[in-house]
């Protein structure tokens, strides 16, 4: 079976801090795939990054940062310097290579409020 | 480019009502999905599609029916609306390529009362 877990339901930081959002997963599969979204407080959906598992590589984009540890089954995501911009639902999510069926299996999510 | 486009944004139906949630893609991805999402519960599958044809069930089938006759459009349809069905609705599109990213629609906020 596989499972993403979020455990921080929430975070509160203030503007310029850096803070991570965790995200750990569970899966028996060798070929798996990493996502993580943003949902900003308008609602939508947007695609933030994909990693699959043989590539272990540390990715920045910007003030994003992402760590993915395959021993520990972790794929870290790392603010640096938030702006009140970055408030929203952050979900992790993990899909499985099997008959190309693109299921996401997300995690609950972690709000992340940036306060002024 | 209008990618995934879902009518309509809001609803609110009293228990025991049908209703078709509409769901339109133009990029021409073959595979298409439908999530419901919940509070502390993030966004869990109900039902997708792999091509023009062809359904199957995802974790959170009950009380919902899809069917796809285009590739453009995959439909999610409430029988008989319960309050349990109270969420909010997302259709994703991706393409039928292993670890593509979905993109999502922008959502529809269902009440049943």
């Amino acid at each position: 079976a596989q499972k993403v877990t979020q455990a921080q339901t929430e975070i509160s930081v203030v503007e310029k801090e850096d803070v991570t959002l965790d995200c750990v997963y569970e899966t028996r599969d060798t070929t798996y795939y990493l996502f993580w979204y943003k949902q900003p407080p308008s609602g939508e959906l947007v695609f933030l990054i994909r990693r699959n598992s043989f590539d272990e590589q540390n990715e920045i984009s910007g003030r994003y940062s992402w760590n993915f540890q395959k021993s520990t089954s972790s794929f870290n995501f790392t603010i640096t310097a938030s702006q009140v911009v970055d408030s929203a639902v952050y979900f992790c999510a993990l899909s499985v290579y099997g008959g190309a069926t693109n299921k996401l299996i997300f995690g609950t999510g972690t709000l992340l409020a940036v306060q002024p | 480019n209008a990618g995934v486009t879902q009518t309509p944004k809001f609803q609110v139906l009293k228990t025991g009502q049908s209703m078709t949630l509409q769901c339109a893609q133009d990029m021409n991805h073959e595979y298409m999905s439908w999530y419901r999402q919940d509070p502390g519960m993030g966004l869990r599958l109900i039902h997708y599609s792999v091509g023009a044809g062809i359904t199957d069930q995802g974790e959170v089938p009950n009380g919902y029916n899809v069917s796809r006759s285009t590739t453009e459009d995959f439909p999610l349809r409430l029988l008989s609306a319960a309050p349990s069905q109270t969420s909010v609705y997302f259709c994703a599109s991706t393409r039928y390529r292993e670890g593509a990213e979905a993109f999502f629609g922008q959502g529809t906020r269902l009440t049943v009362v």
